[in-house]
């Protein structure tokens, strides 16, 4: 079946622009995460989706980033006023249930590089 | 002290090794343990969770050290395609948020 897809791949973007980052995860599964990797890191932790509301918002780093789920499916996260520590690769994962013993799926990521 | 600690690496082992990684975590309240793996520049997919009594799935092993604060990875007869990052994953109790470490990066060579 269909994983979990993100797009773009890439976005290159200028200094103070926005930009909006898509992620479609596997139907049905309702626990929607966002997280930001850097290179030589692990994947830290930005929002926790439980349906349609944004159950954890604590690892946005500030109020430049904002993400919605509106229908509980496809989640948008959407960054203003880029700067260049932004860039990094975002990642999307679903599960099919929140909680400790259900595998993260993870999307294939948005390169996003601020120039 | 950050709360899920990995050494880096990376671990240049020759195929057919055996290699080991620790993973040290610094809240004891830490529920739910995983490994997951990462191909450069792919996204991370779960190679196996971590069970208390220790769980062996082919040529891989996990444990769990809650003693000590520690899980690890066994990596037996080592072969090139195991040349990947390796994420600890960490969920503390009542939390739905996991913690990753950094990564352990392993290269497996002829």
């Amino acid at each position: 079946g269909a994983g979990v897809s993100q797009t773009p791949s890439n976005k290159v973007t200028e200094k103070g622009k926005y930009v909006e980052l898509r992620c479609d995860p596997i139907s049905g599964h309702t626990a929607l995460y966002w997280y930001r990797q850097s290179l030589g890191q692990g994947p830290e932790f930005l929002i926790y989706f439980q349906g349609t509301g944004a159950a954890d918002d604590s690892g946005l780093p500030n109020d430049r980033f904002f993400a919605v789920r509106p229908e509980g499916s496809v989640s948008t996260l959407k960054i203003q006023r880029t700067e260049r520590g932004d860039s990094a690769v975002y990642l999307c994962a679903s599960s099919l249930l929140p909680g400790q013993g259900y595998e993260q799926y993870f999307g294939p990521g948005t390169r996003l590089t601020v120039t | 002290r950050k709360e899920v600690e990995q050494d880096p690496g990376p671990f240049n082992v020759p195929e057919g090794a055996t290699v080991a990684f620790n993973c040290t975590y610094s809240n004891s309240a830490s529920q739910s343990f995983f490994w997951y793996r990462q191909d450069c520049r792919k996204e991370p997919k779960l190679l196996m969770s971590v069970y208390s009594s220790g769980n062996e799935d082919g040529r891989f092993t996990a444990q769990l050290n809650r003693a000590s604060q520690y899980i690890s990875l066994l990596i037996r007869d080592s072969k090139l395609s195991d040349s990947a990052t390796y994420l600890c994953v960490v969920n503390v109790a009542r939390s739905y948020i996991p913690t990753f470490g950094r990564g352990t990066s392993l290269i497996v060579h002829p």
